[in-house]
């Protein structure tokens, strides 16, 4: 099975600055067909998850620009550019490349210092 | 509107069995493969089981074959997930999502499976 591994895994940051969740995957996440399923997920308190990310970096609808997804193989980040109040919850990655199983990071929550 | 309803939770004995659904409504149910993933109390996601969009191909988290059986009825757009022989562990918030294309795109409100004597 893919290992998913999420570094923080708590993150306080000030309103207003960067946030930046790294994931790390136990082998490369490029298909055969050289796609790459990552995805990244926001679940607020008390909310389901939501995907806010796919194919590493392309954003969902209605997901503000100021999240953005990078990284190839085995290395990606989730990088939030002006953290807001609403930002507030646990953000998770997720790997669909090597399935079943398909794998989530442990998760990183992030609160506002 | 694109949604996915989950019901059929409670609290069961170990050893006992549930089935949660989960109804779909917004998009092409018959076209879609689905997900159910859980969250134990205070944990993160963990993937359990997957059908393809016409149920001939099933896939299954360790932790669960054996013991759980996901299945369909696209005439109801609905989706189930039988689940026998429950143990404490199974204690979960269980999700239904989305699966096709690059998946997870949409999720339910969960339904909630508490196991406990």
């Amino acid at each position: 099975d893919v290992m998913m591994t999420q570094s923080p895994l708590s993150l306080p940051v000030t309103l207003g600055q960067q946030a930046t969740i790294s994931c790390r995957s136990s082998q490369s996440l490029v298909r055969s067909d050289g796609d790459t399923y990552l995805n990244w997920f926001q679940q607020r308190p008390g909310q389901s998850p939501r995907r806010l990310i796919y194919n590493v970096s392309r954003r969902d609808s209605g997901v503000p620009d100021r999240f953005s997804g990078s990284g190839s193989g085995t290395d990606f980040t989730l990088k939030i550019s002006r953290v807001e109040a609403e930002d507030v919850g646990v953000y998770y990655c997720m790997q669909g490349t090597h399935w079943p199983p398909w794998t989530f990071g442990q998760g990183t929550k992030v609160e506002i210092k | 509107q694109v949604r996915l309803v989950e019901s059929g939770g409670g609290v069961v004995q170990p050893g006992r069995s549930l089935r949660l659904s989960c109804v779909a409504s917004g998009f092409m149910f018959s076209s879609c493969g689905m997900h159910w993933v859980r969250q134990a109390p205070g944990k993160g996601l963990e993937w359990v089981a997957f059908i393809q969009y016409d149920g001939k191909n099933k896939y299954y988290a360790d932790s669960v074959k054996g013991r759980f059986t996901i299945s369909r009825d696209n005439s109801k757009n609905t989706l189930y997930l039988q689940t026998n022989s429950l143990r404490p562990e199974d204690t979960a918030l269980y999700y239904c999502t989305k699966g096709s294309g690059y998946g997870f795109d949409i999720w339910g409100q969960g339904t909630m499976v508490t196991i406990s004597s």
